[in-house]
């Protein structure tokens, strides 16, 4: 079965670099979730959409950015990265206010 | 943590035994999961249990929910070495949206 993609898994970055994070969703699934999660750290809400609007949003730097396009792939952008924008970042979907998340594998950012 | 504390925050038990790790929660829910997550690794969706729901089983898991005490526990049964990982309960917040707010997580490492 089609799980949540993300890409790249990995990305290395320096300092005050852009970086783009991509998801792609589960078919048919029409609500995106983007977490961050730092080293040995909870998971942590950042943003979300439902139908490609902006639903609900979470602790997410002014630096960071995200949208929703018409093929229900999100991206994340973050701008100006700091040291501390170093962890994973994962990407959930759902297809209703039922529960049944499902989680991609997460983008390992480090900023160096 | 936004939601509340997990207990405990580590635990170390020998193959074969049972585990037992518990989260609370600060208001009403529509859902609670528990998710499991290797060292760096994605998010594993185990069991979601519903806030009309009091039990849940999935093979040697079992879930307990407590909307009196705004609690939560996850039993794991014969526990193997391959459990060895953090376990997470994250809650789906009426007042929140849909989006889930999760628990410190507890580190589980079962010694064979």
């Amino acid at each position: 079965a089609a799980g949540v993609i993300q890409s790249p898994r990995h990305l290395i970055k320096e300092k005050r670099e852009t970086a783009t994070l991509k998801c792609y969703p589960i078919p048919r699934h029409d609500t995106v979730y983007w977490y961050q999660q730092g080293p040995g750290q909870d998971p942590q809400f950042l943003i979300s959409f439902y139908e490609k609007m902006q639903s609900d949003k979470g602790s997410i730097p002014d630096r960071f950015s995200a949208q929703q396009f018409s093929d229900y792939h999100s991206e994340l952008n973050m701008s100006s990265l700091e040291l501390g924008d170093s962890a994973l970042y994962f990407c959930a979907s759902s297809s209703d206010y039922s529960g049944g998340y499902t989680f991609g594998s997460g983008t390992r950012l480090t900023v160096v | 943590s936004q939601q509340g504390e997990e207990d405990p925050q580590a635990l170390s038990i020998q193959e074969g035994e049972n585990a037992t790790m518990n989260c609370s929660y600060k208001t009403s829910i529509n859902n609670l999961q528990w998710y499991r997550q290797n060292s760096g690794r994605g998010l594993v969706h185990l069991i979601l249990i519903r806030s009309n729901e009091r039990e849940k089983h999935s093979g040697r898991l079992r879930v307990t929910l407590d909307t009196s005490k705004k609690s939560s526990s996850l039993l794991i049964t014969a526990s193997r070495a391959a459990d060895t990982a953090s376990y997470f309960c994250a809650t789906d917040y009426m007042e929140y949206g849909n989006k889930l707010v999760f628990g410190a997580g507890t580190i589980l490492r079962v010694k064979s």
